[in-house]
């Protein structure tokens, strides 16, 4: 049974430019969330999708978008990338009314 | 504001011994927690969660207490091994007020966990 997995691993960029981050979810999950983690800190939520729709939005702007495919799988774009984009994304999977994610490995996007 | 403090940033241990990592909280509407553990390079891996109904949860070696009165929870590995060794974080949620799966998880910032053999 496949977990969460995340495409690419690694990503570098430069600042003004725009990033496409992966996610599919573990199998049996329909919901979606994404997470930034800086060097240092615990994990800070930035969305979740469920049924193709955000459902719920943390306290990042709106250069931070998300898509969910009708396969569940998802997808997170950051636009007009800053210095401080530079950051783990983490996507995490679920099941709509259970109470425990699921995180994939991450994926390490550095703008220089 | 920090929601969710782990006033720890590390911890070490002795094999065999006791681990305990805490965690404090400021907002009374969290209803379930939860531990992950972390090693370099990997996501956080799911260990232990508590809903805010109980005070204990056991699964093998680790075991939570929450103290809602406190507004604390604390994590308890016995016994230690080296294995163990990884960044712990404690994530609180209100996602049951929501009617469904958890949403929004708030973190600590973690807790490195070193056991020594």
């Amino acid at each position: 049974d496949a977990g969460v997995t995340q495409s690419p691993t690694h990503l570098i960029k430069t600042r003004g430019q725009q990033v496409t981050l992966r996610c599919s979810p573990k199998s049996g999950h329909d919901t979606v969330s994404w997470y930034q983690q800086a060097l240092g800190q615990g994990p800070q939520f930035i969305f979740q999708y469920y049924e193709e729709e955000e459902r719920q939005r943390g306290n990042f702007p709106d250069r931070f978008s998300g898509h969910q495919f009708p396969n569940y799988s998802s997808e997170l774009n950051v636009n007009a990338l800053l210095l401080g984009d530079s950051a783990l994304y983490l996507c995490a999977s679920s099941r709509l009314g259970a109470d425990t994610q699921y995180f994939g490995p991450g994926t390490r996007l550095t703008v220089l | 504001d920090q929601q969710v403090k782990q006033n720890s940033p590390s911890l070490s241990v002795q094999e065999g011994r006791i681990s305990i990592l805490n965690c404090d909280y400021t907002n009374s509407m969290f209803d379930y927690f939860l531990w992950y553990k972390k090693y370099p390079a990997e996501g956080p891996t799911f260990l232990i969660s508590i809903s805010s109904i109980k005070d204990k949860n056991e699964d093998g070696r680790f075991t939570v207490f929450l103290n809602k009165s406190a507004k604390h929870l604390s994590l308890h590995i016995v016994p230690s091994q080296p294995g163990d060794s990884a960044v712990y974080f404690c994530a609180a949620s209100a996602g049951r007020n929501y009617g469904g799966s958890q949403g929004n998880l708030i973190f600590g910032k973690g807790t490195k966990l070193s056991v020594k053999p």
